[in-house]
């Protein structure tokens, strides 16, 4: 199985500064067709996840702009260009590249 | 607008069996895969089983091979997991997602409890 990390564990911002997380495979997640299958979630206090970026940089429909993914083969990160109160919450990175489907084990963002 | 609704979580004692629903609509539901994926109370997301588009390939991850089924009715826009020989280690709040973008839409999730 692929073994995806995640760091830090937790973060702690203020409001309008920037915030990154870092998740590393243990596999690469380039496939043969070109696409790198790794993804990002958050999941709210209370709510369900939800996708933020997909094949490592696009944006899901209705994601701010303040939301951005880089990486490739084997270390990627999310980045929030400036973070609001809506952003708390677990983000989760995931490789799809083959199953099972992991994640990282989640890094909860907070506001100070 | 796009929305998976789970449903048939409970409390069930170790060794029994529940069928969790997921009622999708707002979309063609023939033309996605989809997906079950679970989380502990307190814990991370970790994926459990998936359908391909007409139910002709499932896929399940070890923990649960050979005691959970994945199917699906696309006449009824349904996603189903049935389960079976549940253990206490199978507690978990089971949430079903869309495959377009792998995890697109999820649902609301369903609370199973497995305790005696």
């Amino acid at each position: 199985d692929i073994v995806m990390t995640q760091t830090p564990l937790s973060l702690s911002v203020t409001p309008g500064q920037p915030a990154s997380i870092s998740c590393k495979s243990s596999q690469s997640l380039l496939q043969s067709d070109g696409k790198t299958y790794l993804y990002w979630y958050l999941q709210k206090p209370g709510q369900s996840p939800q996708l933020l970026i997909y094949e490592v940089s696009s944006r899901f429909s209705g994601v701010p702009d303040r939301f951005s993914g880089s990486g490739s083969g084997t270390d990627f990160t999310l980045k929030i260009s400036r973070v609001e109160a809506e952003d708390v919450g677990v983000y989760y990175c995931m490789q799809g590249i083959q199953l099972p489907l992991t994640f990282g084990g989640g890094t909860k963002v907070e506001i100070k | 607008e796009v929305q998976l609704v789970e449903s048939g979580g409970g409390l069930v004692q170790p060794g029994g069996s529940l069928r969790l629903s997921c009622a999708g609509s707002g979309f063609t539901f023939s033309n996605y895969w989809m997906y079950w994926v679970r989380q502990a109370p307190g814990m991370g997301l970790v994926w459990v089983s998936r359908i391909n588009s007409d139910g002709s390939s499932t896929v399940y991850a070890d923990s649960v091979k050979g005691r959970f089924t994945i199917s699906r009715d696309n006449a009824k826009n349904t996603l189903y997991l049935q389960m079976n020989s549940l253990r206490a280690e199978d507690t978990a709040v089971y949430y079903c997602a869309r495959g377009g973008r792998l995890g697109d839409y999820w649902g609301q999730g369903t609370l199973v409890t497995v305790s005696s």
